[in-house]
């Protein structure tokens, strides 16, 4: 079992550029969760899917930010444009049903300078 | 490999029950354990813990750290049903953060 898999591992882009995290959670598992760390905010629960639909959007900062899950294998969480604030590491976990832990990626390093 | 584990899973207790969660890290370079509460919404902070054997308190919630066995637990005092979440612990390394599977605590009227 390969856990739940981020990429890329780390990224820096330029402000006003498309940035896109990708995730693969663990097969088998039918929720998905998208997190932000950063030093000021902590941590931070962004979108999470549940069976591939978007359950809860509410974190999400801004119009800039968008989450998709086309397939129980696959997300993306996608900003654009990017700007210097969204640097943080941006986790993903994912679990097989409500009564069960989550597994977390390694995240994604993100620095927009 | 750099792991946490937390214990037990899920936990179900009834209102004013203690519980003790249970959080166990193999990380290298070790900074600090974090605790949070995640509810339906935002994990909320708990707890950051860098020294071994002294206690953080806030309220009912408590947490310590033992640097030399590698563990952390949380204890929960006189449990209300409002503590009912998921609580992760994580290690944070500098470099990274390595989180537990959680532990799902049900408090039951």
């Amino acid at each position: 079992d390969a856990g739940v898999i981020q990429s890329p591992r780390h990224e820096v882009t330029e402000m006003g550029q498309e940035v896109t995290l990708r995730c693969k959670p663990i097969s088998g598992h039918n929720s998905l969760f998208w997190y932000r760390q950063t030093m000021m905010r902590g941590l931070e629960l962004l979108i999470y899917f549940n069976n591939n639909v978007p359950i809860d959007d509410s974190g999400m900062p801004e119009d800039r930010f968008s989450a998709k899950m086309p397939n129980a294998s696959f997300s993306t969480l996608k900003i654009q444009p990017s700007e210097p604030r969204d640097s943080a590491v941006y986790f993903c976990a994912s679990r097989p049903g409500q009564l069960y832990g989550y597994t977390f990626g390694s995240g994604t390093r993100l620095t927009v300078v | 490999e750099d792991k946490v584990v937390q214990s037990p899973l899920s936990l179900v207790v009834h209102e004013g029950d203690t519980v003790t969660l249970n959080c166990s890290y193999e990380v290298t370079n070790f900074r600090s354990l974090l605790w949070y509460k995640q509810e339906k919404k935002a994990p909320t902070f708990l707890f950051m813990l860098t020294s071994s054997g002294i206690e953080k308190k806030s309220g009912r919630l408590s947490s310590i750290l033992d640097k030399k066995e590698l563990f952390s637990i949380l204890n929960i005092t006189a449990t209300q049903t409002g503590d009912s979440a998921v609580y992760l612990c994580a290690s944070n390394t500098g470099n990274q953060f390595y989180f537990g599977t959680g532990t799902s605590l049900t408090v039951i009227p």
